[in-house]
C-alpha cells in the first residue's frame, strides 16, 4: 500500500563511486520530485518531472542526473560521489504540476559517502 | 530571492498547552501555504493547506492562520500531547518560472517537543 517508495533506504559508499536511487509512486500522480535534506534538516528541491518531462532543474551539480522512464518512476543517478553529497534524499509526488495539491513523500534514502 | 523563515529551531512546551509555530516569508506572494510534519527517519507528511484568501483553517486540534499583509503564517496545536513531538515544516506553493507548474519551497522547520 506504500504510496511513494524509494530504494535503497540506506546507501553507504566510497567517494568517487557512482550510485542510483530509485523511486516509484502508485498514486497515479503526474508529477514527481527529488529533494535533498541536509544535516540541518533543510529540504531543498533538486528536480521535478511532469509526465516524464523535466520541469524543474535547480542549481545542482551535473553529477546528478534524474531519469523518468514513465510517470510512475523517477530515478536519481549520482556520478563521482563526493563527501558533501551525504544527506537524505526524498522523492515526492503530486497529482498535477500546476495544482495546489499536497505532495506525498517517500521514506527517504540516507546516503553516506566515506 | 525568496526567503522562508521558521522563527524557532526548537520549541519545548508542557503537555496540554498550545504550541504556536511561526513561518515568515519575504519576496513572495504565494497563493497557498502548506504545513507538514516530519518524524525522525521519515518523510514529511502533509497536515494543512491554506489559501491566500483564507484567514484561518482548522483540522481537529490544528489551526493555521495566514496573514498575507504580514507575510506570516501561524501554526497552532491545542491541547498538545507528547505524540505531537516532531519537526514541523512550512512550505510556500509558488509557480515556477516556466509554464503553469508549481513547486513547494520549504522552511527549515521547527522541532517541537511536548513534555509530559
Amino acid at each position: 500500500d506504500t504510496a511513494v517508495s524509494q530504494t535503497p533506504k540506506y546507501l553507504v559508499t566510497q567517494m568517487g563511486n557512482d550510485k542510483s536511487i530509485k523511486c516509484e509512486q502508485n498514486l497515479g500522480h503526474d508529477t514527481m520530485y527529488w529533494y535533498k535534506q541536509d544535516s540541518k534538516k533543510f529540504l531543498k528541491i533538486m528536480f521535478s518531472y511532469n509526465n516524464k518531462e523535466l520541469i524543474i532543474n535547480e542549481t545542482v551539480p551535473n553529477r546528478f542526473s534524474p531519469k523518468s522512464p514513465d510517470k510512475a518512476h523517477l530515478n536519481l543517478h549520482i556520478n563521482s560521489l563526493e563527501l558533501g553529497d551525504s544527506a537524505v534524499y526524498f522523492c515526492a509526488s503530486r497529482y498535477r504540476a500546476g495544482g495546489s495539491e499536497t505532495q506525498y513523500f517517500g521514506p527517504g534514502t540516507r546516503l553516506l559517502v566515506l | 530571492s525568496q526567503k522562508i523563515e521558521q522563527n524557532s529551531e526548537a520549541l519545548n512546551i508542557q503537555e496540554g498547552k498550545t504550541a504556536t509555530l511561526t513561518c515568515n516569508y519575504t519576496n513572495y506572494s504565494p497563493a497557498y501555504l502548506q504545513w507538514y510534519r516530519q518524524d525522525p527517519g521519515r518523510g514529511p507528511v502533509f497536515l494543512l493547506l491554506i489559501r491566500e484568501n483564507e484567514k484561518e483553517k482548522r483540522k481537529e486540534r490544528l489551526k493555521v492562520t495566514f496573514d498575507t499583509t504580514l507575510k506570516q503564517s501561524l501554526f497552532h496545536i491545542t491541547a498538545s500531547q507528547p505524540a505531537d513531538s516532531a519537526t514541523y515544516l512550512c512550505a510556500l506553493d509558488v509557480p515556477i518560472s516556466s509554464g503553469s507548474a508549481r513547486q513547494l519551497t520549504f522552511g527549515s522547520g521547527t522541532q517541537l517537543t511536548v513534555l509530559p
